[in-house]
This record gives C-alpha cells, sequence and structure tokens, in this order.
C-alpha cells in the first residue's frame, strides 16, 4: 500500500498571502495525484487531478504541481472561504489512498 | 454533476452488518465506477471500494472480506454491506462517483455517520 504523507501538518496563512501544501508518496505514482479541499461537517470538493488539471469550477488560484513522489498544492492569494483542511489521495496504484491532511488556518 | 445522498441506519451494534444505500440523481448511474469512502472521527479518508454500473467491484484489501458492493440500475443506487463491524467501523460514510480518466472522485454525497455501539 502507498502510503500518502503531506506537510505541514497545519498551516497558518494570512488572507491575501500564498500558501503551499506538500504531499509525498512512499512509491512513485506518477501524476496519478488528486487533491481535495473539505470544510468542517462537508464532504470533500476535488479541487485538482492528474496532478495539476483544475477540477470544473475551481478558481484559477489554485494550482498543482509535481509527478513522481513529490506533490505540492498552492493556493495564490488566500481567500476567506479557502481555509479548511486539504488532503491529497493517490490513483496510480490500488488500494487507493489518501493523506492525512493539511489544516490551513488563518 | 449529479447529486448523490447516502441512506441507511446511523447506529449499529458490534458484530452486526452495516447497510447503506446510495442514490443517485441528476444523472444515470450507467457509464461510471460509483465508490463508497469512510471518514473516522477527526482521522483522515478511507477507500473502501469501487463498483461499476455493471457489477464489478473492486475492494480494499483491508476491509474486502467484510464488504459486499451492489448496484441496481433500475433504481439509480447502489449499496454498501460491510459484516461484523466494530467500534473501529465508526465514521462517516460517504458516496462518490470516480472519475472517468482514473480513480479520483468528482462527485461526492453528503456524508452519513455510522455510529457502533450496543
Amino acid at each position: 500500500e502507498i502510503v500518502m504523507t503531506q506537510s505541514p501538518v497545519t498551516l497558518s496563512v494570512s488572507p491575501g498571502e500564498r500558501a503551499t501544501l506538500s504531499c509525498r508518496a512512499s512509491q512513485r505514482v506518477f501524476s496519478s495525484l488528486a487533491w481535495y479541499q473539505q470544510k468542517l461537517g462537508q464532504a470533500p470538493r476535488l479541487l485538482i487531478y492528474g496532478a495539476s488539471t483544475r477540477a470544473t469550477g475551481i478558481p484559477a488560484r489554485f494550482s498543482g504541481s509535481g509527478s513522481g513522489t513529490e506533490f505540492t498544492l498552492t493556493i495564490s492569494s488566500l481567500q476567506s472561504e479557502d481555509f479548511a483542511v486539504y488532503s491529497c489521495q493517490q490513483y496510480d496504484n490500488w488500494p487507493y489512498t489518501f493523506g492525512q491532511g493539511t489544516k490551513l488556518e488563518i | 454533476q449529479v447529486q448523490l445522498q447516502e441512506s441507511g441506519p446511523g447506529l449499529v451494534k458490534p458484530s452486526e452488518t452495516l447497510s447503506l444505500t446510495c442514490t443517485v440523481s441528476g444523472g444515470s448511474i450507467s457509464g461510471y465506477y460509483w465508490t463508497w469512502i469512510r471518514q473516522p472521527p477527526g482521522k483522515g479518508l478511507e477507500w473502501i471500494g469501487n463498483i461499476y454500473y455493471r457489477g464489478t467491484t473492486n475492494y480494499s484489501p483491508s476491509l474486502e472480506t467484510r464488504v459486499t458492493m451492489s448496484v441496481d440500475t433500475s433504481k439509480n443506487q447502489f449499496s454498501l454491506k460491510l459484516s461484523s463491524v466494530t467500534a473501529a467501523d465508526t465514521a462517516v460514510y460517504y458516496c462518490a462517483r470516480r472519475g472517468l480518466s482514473g480513480t479520483y472522485f468528482i462527485d461526492w454525497g453528503q456524508g452519513a455517520l455510522v455510529t457502533v455501539s450496543s
């Protein structure tokens, strides 16, 4: 099973600033990497798939990069609605696994 | 974008079987893979398994001895059964639709909290 490790666990950023979140896979997953946003009490929302492709309706301030084992989610100019938990997920290898999440807080 | 809604008992006794149904609206269940994912309180997401609209399944190895998924295309529903539950199975259970180009999850239900307790 591929283990996904996210860092940091918590990231404190001010509105308007840039946030950079990291995700590392224990084995190569090529570009089979997705990012999700989850707000308290809500279901996850797909942001990025294929490591860098924004899902439908996702603002351009969200961008993904990386391949192999190292991935990054960047949120430029944070808005108040962006403060949430972000999780990465690999889908190159079954079983499909998620990271434990990074909490983005003000 | 389709809408998904989980339904089923919110409380299950230890050693019994957890049963949930996901109803898909705003689109057909045909042509897609459908998924169950769970999230224990305060923890990360765990993929349980996928089912194709024709009934083909694949399950997480950690759960496969206890999991059964089924699909009813006439009702636009798919279901999850998890047997011999323990307190460790307490979680919010989500149903979701898989993406067309890979096993990422595009559309999600709101989630159903299932508590295992006597």
